[in-house]
C-alpha cells in the first residue's frame, strides 16, 4: 500500500519567503508527527497531531513555524519568514494509534534550502 | 530531559565483519527503544525495536537488547554484507500521556566494503 508521501521534494527559498510543506500520511493513522533533521544529525522533533488536534508544539523552534492538520489527514507545515538557519530536511511520520511503542513511518523528507 | 547518545561514526567494514553500534539513552520512567536506518536515497525505516528490559529485538540480521541497568542498546550483526552500508538511528520514546514522539540520536554510518 501506499507510505507517507510528502511534497515538494526539493525547495529552494530566499530569505524572508514563506513555505509551506505538505505531508500526506497512510490512510487510518491517528497521529501524525513532524522532524528537522539537519545536515549529518539526527532528526528532531518539532510537532505532534492526533487526528487533527495539536497536542504538542513544544520542538517548534520559533513563532514562524505554524503546522495544521484540519481534518485529521492531510498536514502542512508552515514557515514564515525563512532563514538560511531553517535549511534542513523536514520528515514527516504517521503511526496507526497512540500507543507509545506503536511504529512511525516515515516519508522521504522535503530538503529546504535557504539562501 | 530525555537524550540519546550513539558512536560517532563512520564505521567502515569488510563485508562477513562483526558490526556493533554502541547506544545509551537517558530517560525517565520506562521507554521503548528502537533502531531506525536510512539507506541511500531512502526514507528513514525501522530495523526493530524493544518496549520493556532485557527484551531482544531482532531483524534482519541485526539485533539488539534493552540493558536497563546500563542504559543501553546496542546494535549488532555478526556478519555485514555491502547492502547493509546505510546510517543507522538508535531513538527512544518516552512512556509519557503526550504521544509517542521519538528521540533519536546523531546517527552511525556505516560503510561496508566488499
Amino acid at each position: 500500500g501506499a507510505g507517507v508521501s510528502q511534497s515538494p521534494r526539493y525547495k529552494v527559498a530566499k530569505r524572508g519567503q514563506d513555505v509551506a510543506l505538505r505531508c500526506d500520511p497512510i490512510s487510518g493513522h491517528v497521529s501524525l508527527f513532524w522532524y528537522q533533521q539537519a545536515l549529518g544529525q539526527g532528526p528532531e522533533f518539532l510537532t505532534y497531531f492526533q487526528n487533527e488536534a495539536q497536542l504538542d508544539k513544544s520542538g517548534l523552534p520559533s513563532d514562524r513555524f505554524f503546522a495544521e492538520r484540519p481534518e485529521g489527514s492531510v498536514s502542512t507545515l508552515k514557515i514564515q519568514r525563512t532563514q538560511q538557519e531553517d535549511s534542513a530536511v523536514y520528515l514527516c511520520a504517521s503511526s496507526l494509534t497512540l500507543a507509545v511503542a506503536d511504529t512511525q513511518y516515515f516519508g522521504p523528507g522535503t530538503r529546504l534550502t535557504v539562501l | 530531559g530525555d537524550s540519546v547518545t550513539q558512536m560517532e561514526g563512520p564505521v567502515t567494514l569488510s563485508e562477513e565483519a562483526f558490526l556493533t553500534i554502541n547506544c545509551t539513552y537517558t530517560a525517565t520512567g520506562y521507554p521503548s527503544l528502537f533502531w531506525y536506518v536510512q539507506y541511500p536515497g531512502e526514507g528513514l525505516q525501522l530495523l526493530l525495536k524493544a518496549t520493556k528490559a532485557d527484551d531482544k529485538g531482532s531483524n534482519k540480521g541485526f539485533e539488539a537488547t534493552y540493558r536497563k541497568e546500563t542504559t543501553s542498546f546496542h546494535l549488532e550483526k555478526g556478519s555485514v554484507q555491502v547492502s547493509d552500508s546505510a546510517v543507522y538511528f538508535c531513538a527512544l520514546t518516552a512512556n509519557k500521556a503526550a504521544g509517542n514522539k521519538l528521540t533519536f540520536g546523531g546517527g552511525t554510518r556505516v560503510l561496508v566494503k566488499p
